[in-house]
């Protein structure tokens, strides 16, 4: 019973680098999301998706980007990594029913 | 635009001595309001949901409330274990299943 699975769970990159985030959960959870966390700001909404093919913007989008293509998967990439996106990311899950989220276990980033 | 604070940022108990953790919130058309618990490295976990002015739910030592403006978060005669990041957080009538936290409040339990 894994739940909403994230890898990797710590990262280090140089300023212009790309990379991928992993999410992926085993509940057939239509709704997705990914958020972010930083100190005294709380979690903030990057992007979501309601189902397989379709995806939209949160809160705070710029820089990174999202697809959908499974139900299981909902990848967050990372375009040209800057040091305003050192952070600690979550991706989170539910029913589109049911309004209680899952949330993996976070991934943190850092950005030099 | 909907927006949640939490106070204290911080809170320091000692073993069985009771306190309140205060989430006030503004939002045009609740949908509910949320409670999570965070131990370090973790992701947050869901404690309670909260739909209505003068709700409360109970889970061990803890009791949540809600009002029209804010919600409590009550822990009675606490334990080292229930040290953690408490996390509040709204959901709008028109936001599908998105929620808007706070920053959260850390409590730690000396014992």
């Amino acid at each position: 019973n894994a739940g909403v699975t994230q890898t990797p769970k710590f990262q280090v990159l140089k300023t212009g680098q790309s990379m991928t985030l992993q999410c992926a959960q085993d509940m057939n959870h239509e709704y997705m999301s990914w958020y972010r966390q930083d100190p005294g700001m709380g979690l903030r909404l990057i992007h979501y998706s309601v189902g397989a093919g379709i995806t939209d913007q949160g809160e705070v989008p710029n820089g990174y980007n999202v697809s959908r293509s499974t139900t299981e998967d909902f990848p967050l990439r990372l375009l040209s990594a800057a040091p305003s996106q050192t952070s600690v990311y979550f991706c989170a899950s539910s029913s589109v029913g049911a309004n209680v989220l899952t949330f993996g276990a976070g991934s943190r980033l850092t950005v030099l | 635009e909907d927006q949640v604070t939490q106070s204290p940022e911080a809170l320091r108990l000692q073993e069985g001595e009771s306190s309140s953790l205060n989430c006030s919130y503004t939002v045009s058309g609740l949908r509910g309001l949320f409670w999570y618990r965070q131990d370090p490295g973790k992701g947050p976990e869901f404690l309670f949901t909260l739909y209505s002015a003068g709700e409360e739910k109970e889970k061990e030592r803890l009791k949540a409330t809600l009002t029209k403006k804010e919600s409590f978060l009550h822990i009675t005669a606490p334990k080292p274990e229930d040290s953690a990041t408490y996390l509040c957080a709204v959901q709008h009538n028109n936001a599908g299943n998105m929620l808007t936290f706070g920053g959260g409040t850390r409590l730690m339990v000396k014992p």
